[in-house]
C-alpha cells in the first residue's frame, strides 16, 4: 500500500485560506470515507483535526475543514493565523487488517 | 483527560530487538484500540499495527514479518518488539488511541508524546 500524495508545501498570508491535498486511490480514499488529517508542529506529536472526512474534534477551530471527492481528500485553513503553521498529515483507512495509510505530508507557512 | 506515556530502550545496534512500551492513564482501555505509528527522520507518518483489549492485533504488511504488538498483563499498557533493526528503522515511535465512528478504528485521536530510537552500530 503505497503513501497517500500531498504537495510538499502550500502557504498563505494571515486571513487568508489555504488547500491541502490528499490523492489516494480506489483502496482507500475511493471506498471508505474514514480519511482523517493531523497537525504536527516541529518536535511534537500529532493533533487529529478532521476525522471521518469533515468532522471536527472537540476544541479545533471551525476555520479547519475537510471534504473528499473520488480518490482525492482535501482540508482548507480558512483565516489563517500564525499559529497555523505547522506540518499536515492526511490518513486513510484502507480496510484489509484495519491498515492505515499517512499521506507524504505538506508544510504550510504563513507569511 | 486519557494520557499516553511511553518509554523504552533509544540507543540499539543493528539486529537487535526493539521494544517500548505505553501505558494508558484515564478513560477507557477496553473500548479502543491501542496504534504504535513512526516517523523517520524527515520523513512522514507510518502505521506499524494495533491492539484491542482482548488482544486482537492487525500490522501493516510491510513490517508484519518483525514486528509484534502485545498486551502486558493485568495493565493498561501495551508494548511494541521490532525484531532484526537496522538503521532505516531509526525514528520517533509514536502510541496513540484509534478511534471510530462506525465500528472500525479509524483515526487517532490520542498520541504520546514520542520515543526516539537510533539504531547505530
Amino acid at each position: 500500500q503505497s503513501a497517500l500524495t500531498q504537495p510538499p508545501s502550500a502557504s498563505g498570508s494571515p486571513g487568508q485560506s489555504v488547500t491541502i491535498s490528499c490523492t489516494g486511490t480506489i483502496s482507500d480514499i475511493g471506498d471508505y470515507n474514514y480519511v482523517s488529517w493531523y497537525q504536527q508542529h516541529p518536535a511534537k506529536a500529532p493533533k487529529l483535526m478532521i476525522y471521518d472526512v469533515s468532522k471536527r474534534p472537540s476544541g479545533v477551530p471551525d476555520r479547519f475543514s475537510g471534504s473528499k471527492s473520488g480518490n482525492t481528500a482535501s482540508l482548507t485553513v480558512s483565516g489563517l493565523q500564525a499559529e497555523d503553521e505547522a506540518d499536515y498529515f492526511c490518513t486513510s483507512y484502507a480496510g484489509n487488517n484495519n491498515l492505515k495509510v499517512f499521506g507524504t505530508g505538506t508544510k504550510v507557512t504563513v507569511l | 483527560q486519557v494520557q499516553l506515556q511511553q518509554w523504552g530502550a533509544g540507543l540499539l545496534k543493528p539486529s537487535e530487538t526493539l521494544s517500548l512500551t505505553c501505558a494508558v492513564y484515564g478513560g477507557s482501555f477496553s473500548d479502543y484500540y491501542w496504534s504504535w505509528i513512526r516517523q523517520s527522520p524527515g520523513k512522514g507518518l507510518e502505521w506499524i499495527g494495533e491492539i484491542n483489549h482482548s488482544g486482537s492485533t492487525n500490522y501493516n504488511p510491510s513490517l508484519k514479518s518483525r514486528v509484534t504488538i502485545s498486551l502486558v498483563t493485568s495493565k493498561n499498557q501495551v508494548s511494541l518488539k521490532l525484531s532484526s533493526v537496522t538503521a532505516a528503522d531509526t525514528a520517533v515511535y509514536y502510541c496513540a488511541r484509534v478511534s471510530g465512528s462506525s465500528g472500525q478504528p479509524c483515526y487517532m485521536d490520542v498520541w504520546g508524546k514520542g520515543t526516539t530510537v537510533t539504531v547505530s552500530s
